[in-house]
């Protein structure tokens, strides 16, 4: 199967503060990539969904000037958490799908994000 | 897009069968039937896709009756790797939006 790369896959930051994560394709063109949060315990919550070259279409209730979404080219999309307060610590995934691999979503490993 | 019922929970133990059922009454005719595997902290693995009959590949089984509106995973011999939280979806193939149910914790025991 396909290869969906998460970085990083932990990070801490002070509340205020920007953190951005990476979601690439290794191995295959992702013309769609999915944005997902989860909370311990809890399953996972579509947050966005964006494709190369345009604006992310975002969930209701996730607001879209605090989760920025980017996907310039077909192996990378980011998501970067704005004035991150403690609230904003959840787990983040990303899952992409493309090419031939359009039949079924790859997901990343997951970025553990504490908000302090 | 189409909801999902699955358990909550379920235990078993090793070398034994497990088989879960998920309900998806709504299915629609373009959707596909897919099941993930979770570990905790770490991101759903695809295990298998299905539209109709059955489908097995090198790890699980799905079975899908013929009106579609539920399915079964089944996963043959666990062993204590297999506890994991599995999802059962159902959405397009194309563009796959997949839009996460509860899932099932399953427990494997010794």
């Amino acid at each position: 199967g396909a290869v969906v790369s998460q970085h990083p896959s932990w990070v801490i930051c002070k509340s205020g503060t920007s953190v951005k994560i990476e979601c690439r394709s290794l191995d295959f063109q992702a013309t769609t990539m999915f944005w997902y949060r989860q909370f311990p315990k809890q399953s996972l919550m579509l947050m966005a969904t964006s494709n190369e070259g345009s604006k992310a279409t975002y969930e209701q209730g996730v607001e879209k000037d605090k989760f920025l979404i980017n996907h310039a080219s077909l192996t990378l999309s980011t998501l970067t958490v704005t004035s991150a307060h403690p609230e904003d610590s959840s787990f983040y995934i990303c899952s992409a799908s493309g090419g031939i691999f359009n039949t079924e979503a790859f997901f990343g490993q997951g970025t553990r994000l504490t908000v302090v | 897009l189409a909801k999902t019922t699955q358990p909550i929970s379920m235990d078993s133990y090793e070398g034994q069968e497990v088989n879960i059922t998920c309900s998806h009454n709504n299915i629609a005719t373009n959707d596909y039937i897919t099941w993930y595997q979770q570990f905790p902290s770490q991101g759903p693995r695809f295990i298998i896709q299905g539209y109709k009959t059955k489908v097995t590949n090198e790890v699980a089984s799905l079975f899908i009756p013929a009106d579609r509106k539920s399915s079964t995973l089944s996963l043959p011999r666990v062993s204590l790797s297999d506890t994991a939280v599995y999802y059962c979806l159902v959405g397009e193939a194309a563009g796959n939006k997949l839009t996460f149910g509860g899932g099932t914790r399953v427990l494997v025991k010794p």
